[in-house]
């Protein structure tokens, strides 16, 4: 069974940083690209950032550029997300999602973990 | 960046109808656009993927068509476990896009 379980979420003050983690189980990490995707309290779904099976290549949003790393570690099959310079607007619901090297859709969803950025 | 817009934002609907959600990019995309149901306080679930293609383990009720600019989720029967928040999303480009959604309530 896939699974999915993001960690590392909680209070953090604005400018600060934070790092997520999302620790997969049931298939083969290292066949996937990997992804984060948010969502603000009430709002809807924003794709965030991507990286590849290997690691060698990244995608980001325009408003996460310079700010959000993505990143993976195949012998442990986690994903991160380091957020440095963490603004209020980045309040949101952090999910780690699975997508195909090819199959560019999310199949696989984590629970979810809550980021809150205030003062 | 590739905008999608779905419509209606909410529709009310008593389970037995027939429903179809509307999802419109801002640029042809081809069929490189899927579906997801989101119930409440629940993770995303993936519906539809590549317009129109099935996804095992999702009910036969639920169906996608369009290619280009113009898609569409369709519903034959509403049950009412299907009352949740319905998205789109496209990767014909490498910066994903979602829809605001789509909320399918009692009516």
């Amino acid at each position: 069974e896939v699974q999915l379980v993001e960690s590392g979420g909680g209070l953090v003050q604005p400018g600060r940083s934070m790092k997520l983690s999302c620790a997969a189980s049931g298939f083969t990490f290292n066949n996937y690209d990997m992804a984060w995707v948010c969502q603000a309290p009430k709002k809807g779904l924003e794709w965030v950032a991507t990286i590849s099976y290997d690691g060698s290549s990244t995608y980001y949003r325009d408003s996460v550029k310079g700010r959000f790393t993505i990143s993976r570690d195949n012998a442990k099959s986690t994903l991160y997300l380091q957020m440095d310079s963490l603004r209020s607007e980045d309040t949101a619901t952090y999910y780690c999602a699975r997508q195909g090297i090819l199959d560019l859709f999310f199949d696989y969803w984590g629970q979810g973990v809550m980021v809150t950025v205030s003062s | 960046n590739i905008v999608l817009t779905q419509s209606p934002a909410t529709l009310s609907v008593t389970p037995g109808e027939s429903v179809s959600l509307s999802c419109r990019a801002s640029q042809s995309i081809s069929t490189s656009i899927h579906w997801y149901q989101q119930k409440s306080n629940e993770s995303p679930r993936l519906l539809i993927k590549y317009a129109s293609q099935s996804i095992s383990g999702i009910p036969s009720r639920f169906s996608g068509s369009g290619s280009g600019t113009d898609f569409t989720l369709s519903i034959n029967r509403v049950e009412s476990e299907d009352f949740s928040i319905y998205y789109c999303q496209q990767s014909y480009s490498s910066l994903y896009t979602f829809g605001a959604g789509t909320k399918l309530e009692l009516k």
